[in-house]
């Protein structure tokens, strides 16, 4: 079946420490994104991919950095810069971002810095 | 940039009643709108979307939603709403304003349907 994995779904990590989030798809879409689920402040983009090798900040980008080498994985990582990276993290795709397609959601990685 | 606001943080229903979530956005010109839901436990997943013609669009599971572009709203409804819609919804908007492509999200209603 066709979709998104998001690996591991729980992430712990001692502050400081920087760590890199999975997300992998079998879609063949060329746009992938990575958002950042807090309560009560619904989803905020912070990194998205147009095509391999080329990606674009988001609203919250500080803090975070990605790569896209290939078109099936869009990592992110989670670096000791960001001041508050407990949160969920939600990789996506589609398409393309040019197009109207809609969003594929993987499961989230839900990420606790202590 | 666009954003997108979602009156109600909280809805709580009886099986049966009626349902209305509002979803209001900023800026104006094409814009995309979308409706996704997030079952407990599960990944969002697309309710329904709007990109042009009927401004009245149909999505799964019974649900609606109605694109009035002069009031920049993008309301989604429900008839008669089941336990099983308990969940979290999220109103969601691309194009229009400046800021990065991708969509903007709401902030997010969680609705619990009482039996």
């Amino acid at each position: 079946d066709g979709g998104i994995t998001q690996s591991p779904k729980y992430l712990f990590r001692k502050e400081g420490q920087n760590v890199t989030l999975s997300c992998e798809q079998n879609l063949n879409h060329d746009a992938m994104y990575w958002y950042r689920q807090d309560p009560g402040q619904g989803l905020r983009l912070i990194y998205y991919s147009q095509i391999v090798n080329d990606f674009q900040k988001g609203d919250i980008a500080e803090g975070y950095s990605v790569s896209r080498e290939k078109k099936e994985s869009f990592p992110l990582t989670v670096t000791s810069a960001q001041k508050n990276p407990t949160a969920f993290y939600l990789c996506a795709s589609s398409i393309s971002d040019r197009g109207v397609g809609a969003l594929h959601f993987g499961n989230g990685t839900r990420l606790t810095v202590t | 940039a666009q954003s997108v606001s979602q009156h109600n943080h909280h809805v709580i229903l009886s099986e049966a009643a009626s349902l209305e979530l509002g979803c209001n956005y900023s800026y104006g010109g094409t814009v995309n709108l979308f409706w996704y839901v997030q079952y407990p436990g599960q990944h969002l997943q697309l309710l329904l979307k709007y990109f042009s013609g009927d401004p009245l669009v149909k999505g799964i599971k019974g649900f609606e939603a109605e694109f009035i572009k002069s009031k920049f709203s993008f309301n989604l409804r429900k008839p008669s709403v089941q336990w099983s819609d308990t969940a979290e919804y999220f109103c969601a908007v691309k194009g229009g304003g400046g800021g990065a492509d991708g969509l903007t999200f709401g902030k997010g209603t969680h609705l619990i349907i009482q039996p």
